[in-house]
């Protein structure tokens, strides 16, 4: 049974819209989530969360997490063709266990 | 240096071959990282080395063998791989795997065709 699950799995959008991407999370002892964007190659590092309610920002993207409901939003405004990837969503938990990766969600901005 | 370094960058293999992949990082992170990643799939764990010693084995064939020479440097040895085992292999790196600020700052991939 999948522990992170990701929504949507793809979405078309295009420039200048606003996207959510999503994700759900069933872990005990939770202890970070974070989201990482993946173009060609390695996933790059967007934010890591690991208090509710608290806000990460950085230009056009935000991110918030809800620890109580067990999810994570991913929020990016004035969408840009640059901005076609894969979002993935990962979750910390335990002690020893490594990150555990959701699906993803493939994000395509057209002109 | 904030990078994690993967040699080769395309790696093409027959099956009777024996190759290895090398990933290196020089941030001082003791946990270091093997996923294996198909088109359009989330990176899947390979295996885990913390401290130099393997900690994790997520049941991979023993086709493939990590070996961590020293706290910097990662490989990963094939030998008589499949042609299903083609995929972007991605090395990672972290500050260790037990702090809840754990980041993996991940390598550029070995991208792997076995023929």
């Amino acid at each position: 049974e999948d522990k992170v699950v990701q929504s949507p799995l793809s979405l078309v959008v295009h420039e200048g819209d606003t996207v959510t991407l999503n994700c759900s999370y069933e872990v005990t002892n939770f202890r970070s989530l974070l989201w990482y964007k993946q173009e060609k190659k390695a996933p790059t590092f967007l934010f890591m969360l690991t208090s509710s309610g608290i806000e990460k920002k950085s230009g056009r993207l935000s991110s918030i997490l809800d620890k109580k409901e067990l999810f994570s939003i991913l929020n990016i405004t004035a969408t840009q063709t640059g901005d076609s990837a894969i979002y993935l969503c990962a979750v910390l938990y335990s002690g020893n266990t490594p990150l555990v990766f959701g699906k993803g969600t493939r994000l395509s901005v057209i002109a | 240096d904030t990078e994690v370094t993967q040699t080769p960058k395309h790696l093409v293999m027959g099956m009777t071959n024996k190759k290895s992949l090398k990933c290196e990082q020089h941030m001082g992170h003791r946990a270091m990282y093997w996923y294996k990643q198909k088109a359009k799939k989330p990176p899947e764990l390979m295996f885990v080395y913390s401290y130099e010693k393997l900690s994790i084995n997520e049941s991979v064939p023993s086709r493939f063998s990590p070996e961590c020479p020293n706290s910097s440097l990662l490989n990963l040895h094939l030998h008589a791989l499949q042609p299903e085992d083609s995929a972007l292999y991605l090395c990672a790196s972290s500050q260790d795997i037990s702090s809840g600020a754990n980041v993996l700052t991940f390598g550029a991939g070995s991208r792997l065709t076995v023929l």
